[in-house]
């Protein structure tokens, strides 16, 4: 068990709509990170968090917003989802110490496999 | 900007066999971590190994190793005694550690099959 939580583990839904991915980081880190992998994209990432800011963008489409609250709990909003939206998506999270001695691994949470039908 | 190169799509191993998994890099980040993962069937992102690159010694856990050339810029992941269970997608990561590059990048991908 990494620490990293991630509801809802399956998700089926309809081109159009819209979802909410929620994430709970371990305990104690600051860093929160988004990922999506597919067969044909591999593990592409989207968007990290820092203690409720974002800190890096990746490749994420407009459709798709993340946000970071205070309890540091991080969600991911997918909207007007398409079928090719269809993929695992999973969170990361680390402590984000600086400095070039600092391991900073990176765990990541069992994904939430989202099904666009 | 970093790269990640898994010059092997699959490798096949003997159960109790060791095996090599490829992984070589590019990055100009001054100081990086270098990080494999383990990706069952089931989905899950398994943490492995990580080696810093000022580290001296190359890293071991378990049976797990990584052989570190940094001149060559390989981080190859070793498998001692392969089990059933090592059955798996394995990923080779990295990502700077100094400076605003956090983010990992991956590699496509090794899937390894161990045989009985």
């Amino acid at each position: 068990d990494s620490g990293v939580t991630q509801t809802p583990k399956h998700l089926i839904t309809a081109t159009g709509q819209r979802v909410t991915l929620r994430c709970s980081p371990r305990s104690g880190d600051l860093s929160v990170y988004w990922y999506q992998q597919s067969l044909d994209q591999g593990l592409q990432f989207l968007i990290q968090y820092y203690n409720g800011e974002e800190r890096a963008k990746g490749n994420i489409l407009e459709r798709f917003s993340a946000q970071q609250f205070p309890d540091l709990h991080s969600e991911l909003n997918l909207s007007s989802l398409e079928l090719g939206d269809s993929a695992l998506y999973f969170c990361a999270s680390s402590v984000e110490g600086e400095g070039a001695f600092s391991r900073n691994t990176i765990y990541f949470g069992e994904g939430s496999w989202l099904t666009v039908v | 900007a970093q790269k990640i190169t898994q010059t092997q799509p699959g490798m096949f191993v003997q159960e109790k066999e060791a095996v090599t998994l490829d992984c070589t890099y590019d990055t100009s980040d001054p100081s990086y971590g270098l990080f494999w993962y383990k990706q069952p069937s089931s989905g899950e992102m398994i943490f492995l190994i990580y080696q810093g690159s000022y580290d001296q010694q190359n890293a071991t856990e378990g049976r797990y190793s990584l052989n570190f050339q940094k001149a060559r810029k390989s981080a190859n992941l070793v498998i001692s005694a392969s089990q059933l269970g090592d059955s798996a997608m394995y990923f080779c990561a990295m990502r700077g550690l100094v400076g605003s590059n956090y983010k990992l990048t991956f590699g496509k991908g090794t899937l390894l099959t161990v045989n009985p």
